[in-house]
């Protein structure tokens, strides 16, 4: 089975702070993907990446930024944390020209 | 912009019922449909997926109909369970390109 795991499942994280989430995938996909979800407006995409050290801006980059330094590892970064980033956060893989995509569990992120 | 129009947001069904999700989309290029189900605490997972070279595709209970001049596509969940009770999203992105664009979702409950 495929696997694709997000380092935490809950986070708390204060106004300003720098903040990392991590996601590992097991499958060697090459496309990695970095989602939020919220309540009323479905999944939205904020980075993907389709090699190592690629990496291009999805609908919703503004205030967050990525790093792929290994093929299985993708992370996502929130330079300064601010409120309106509190959010459900998707980690996702998938292989190259292959549109299905595999979804990590997620992690609940909340700035306070 | 929401380039893939989803509804209704919410849907309650009697087991044994028939669900119905309506999902509209503007991007003519788009030439891959999938629908992807969620479950509370976990994360989407690919359900079913249709191409516009056909009008429709069944997998068990699960149907999706295509109409590529309407640019609309609806899911349809005969004899439903309480088992099918998720959150369902719809999809879409461009062969070769793997940028997909999700729907708002749309949370189903199914009573016994």
């Amino acid at each position: 089975d495929v696997k694709v795991t997000q380092s935490s499942r809950y986070l708390v994280k204060r106004t300003g702070e720098k903040v990392f989430l991590e996601c590992v995938q097991d499958m060697d996909h090459e496309n990695m993907f970095w989602y939020r979800q919220d309540p009323g407006l479905g999944l939205r995409l904020i980075y993907f990446s389709y090699d190592v050290k690629m990496k291009e801006k999805g609908d919703i980059p503004e205030g967050y930024s990525v790093s792929r330094e290994k093929k299985e590892r993708f992370s996502l970064i929130l330079e300064s944390a601010s409120t309106n980033q509190t959010s459900m956060y998707l980690c996702a893989s998938g292989r190259l020209r292959n549109t299905e995509a595999f979804f990590g569990q997620g992690t609940r992120l909340t700035v306070v | 912009q929401q380039q893939v129009k989803q509804s209704p947001q919410s849907l309650i069904v009697q087991k044994g019922g028939i669900s119905i999700i309506n999902c509209a989309y503007e991007n003519t290029a788009f030439d891959y449909f999938p629908w992807y189900q969620q479950f509370p605490g976990k994360g989407p997972a690919l359900l079913i997926a249709i191409r516009p070279d056909v009008s429709e595709k069944k997998e068990g209970r699960f149907t999706i109909s295509f109409n590529k001049s309407a640019k609309q596509f609806s899911l349809h969940i005969m004899d439903s369970q309480p088992g099918d009770s998720a959150t369902y999203f719809c999809a879409a992105s461009t062969r070769g390109y793997q940028k997909v664009t999700f729907g708002t979702g749309t949370k189903l409950q199914v009573i016994p």
